[in-house]
């Protein structure tokens, strides 16, 4: 298994730029999320996805949309990139959406800047 | 407005000492609390929880506890080692809703 995987780990981006964050996952996981990190703060939810086809807004959604055309992937794009918009983006996985009953599974991570 | 606090940003420990990472949160609906455990370039893990029904929950070497009036919870690691050097995030829950704090950097000095 290899879990949940994250590609691109780093990525510089010109202000106005697009991009399509990809995660894919294995565990056959029905929730998947998409947090973001900015320095001296928690993960922040962005959105989050309780199976194909179902997507709904975390607390900080402004500026990405969200696509779950399958169970394994859960892109998550960028239309107009903000300075903003640069910190660090991890993908979850997990079979339950209670974490009282399912612990989540964290990709490795895109590293984003926008310039 | 942070709901779940760690207010010491780094720490540095002493292999074979103990380590103690401490967090607070705000919001007396939470009822369930998770450390997880990340390393450089990679996710973060699950590492250990604690449901508010309880004070004290432990695996191996790690210990965590939960003080419900002081809405206090602790993650003690006994006796710390090297491979503990990572960043330490405590999260709470409610329902379907998951906070995390800021994290700690823990530094296990050989």
């Amino acid at each position: 298994n290899a879990g949940v995987t994250q590609t691109p780990k780093f990525r510089i981006l010109k202000i106005g730029q697009s991009m399509t964050l990809q995660c894919t996952q294995d565990m056959n996981h029905n929730y998947m999320y998409w947090y973001r990190q900015d320095p001296g703060m928690g993960l922040k939810l962005i959105y989050y996805s309780v199976g194909a086809g179902i997507t709904d807004k975390g607390e900080v959604p402004n500026g990405y949309n969200v696509s779950r055309s399958t169970t394994e992937d859960f892109p998550l794009r960028l239309e107009l990139a903000a300075p903003s918009q640069t910190s660090v983006y991890f993908c979850a996985s997990s079979y339950s959406l209670a974490a009282s009953t399912d612990t989540q599974y964290f990709g490795p991570g895109t590293r984003l800047t926008v310039l | 407005d942070q709901q779940v606090k760690q207010n010491s940003p780094s720490l540095s420990v002493q292999e074979g000492r103990i380590s103690i990472l401490n967090c607070d949160y705000t919001n007396s609906m939470f009822d369930y609390f998770l450390w997880y455990k990340k390393y450089p370039a990679e996710g973060p893990t699950f590492l250990i929880s604690i449901s508010s029904i309880k004070d004290k929950n432990e695996d191996g070497r790690f210990t965590v506890f939960l003080n419900k009036s002081a809405k206090h919870l602790s993650l003690h690691i006994v006796p710390s080692q090297p491979g503990d050097s990572a960043v330490y995030f405590c999260a709470a829950s409610y329902g379907n809703k998951l906070v995390f704090g800021a994290g700690t950097i823990l530094r296990v000095k050989s």
